[in-house]
């Protein structure tokens, strides 16, 4: 059974405290990791897609990278407003259903 | 509009009471998913538009729910005979296309249903 696990739930940072958050998948053959931001009330907002193991995507403060196994979410020297709950979904061959599965998510909470 | 619009933002029913919420998609996006978020959870997935063709349901947990996009722009999700367990965010996702290239699936703010 495909599975999307993410650690740890919660993530408490100082300003300025680099860390990373991790997303391990169990899937039968990926298509493609994808990584997405939700800030409370709101609905998921798109971050990153990676398809293969070795492949990384950056954004500003953030970096995504990918193996056979996980991928990881890299923040660098966070701010306050990178605090929301980061979302990690994979879809998987066969593309039988186009079905994108989540996570439950990492909080994390940047402290000024 | 710009985004994905939801209505209504927030819904509380009785149990037993049918409900209906509505999805407008951005404009040309030929997919759209409704997922369905528990407190804490990450989102699970409910069903899958292609246009008007729903090619994917295996994710409605029981037949009282049911979902359609007649003219293959605005969806609607009915739940019939709404039960406590059924309290949850549902929400609306649309793509330019399956999805499939670049996972970059377009979100609304949800719908909040609460079941008393």
């Amino acid at each position: 059974e495909d599975q999307v696990t993410q650690s740890p739930e919660a993530l408490r940072l100082q300003e300025g405290e680099s860390s990373s958050l991790n997303c391990s998948y169990t899937v039968s053959g990926l298509r493609g990791l994808f990584w997405y931001r939700q800030d409370p009330g709101k609905g998921p907002e798109f971050l990153f897609t990676l398809y293969s193991a070795g492949e990384e995507k950056e954004k500003e403060r953030l970096k995504a990278t990918l193996t056979k196994k996980e991928s990881f979410l890299h923040i660098t020297a966070p701010k306050p407003e990178d605090s929301a709950t980061y979302l990690c979904a994979v879809q998987a061959f066969p593309d039988t259903g186009n079905q994108f599965y989540f996570g439950t998510g990492t909080s994390l909470t940047v402290i000024p | 509009g710009a985004g994905v619009s939801q209505s209504p933002r927030y819904k509380v029913a009785k149990r037993g009471q049918d409900v209906a919420l509505r999805c407008d998609p951005i404009s040309g996006h030929v997919s759209l998913f409704w997922y369905q978020q528990a407190l804490g959870q990450g989102p699970e997935f409910l069903t899958y538009f292609q246009n008007e063709a729903q090619l994917d349901k295996s994710g409605l947990p029981s037949d009282r729910f049911f979902a359609e996009r007649p003219e293959g722009s605005v969806s609607t999700l009915k739940i019939q005979r709404t039960q406590q367990e059924d309290s949850a965010v549902y929400l609306c996702a649309s793509s330019l296309d399956r999805g499939r290239n670049t996972g970059e699936l377009f979100f609304g703010e949800g719908s909040r249903l609460t079941v008393l």
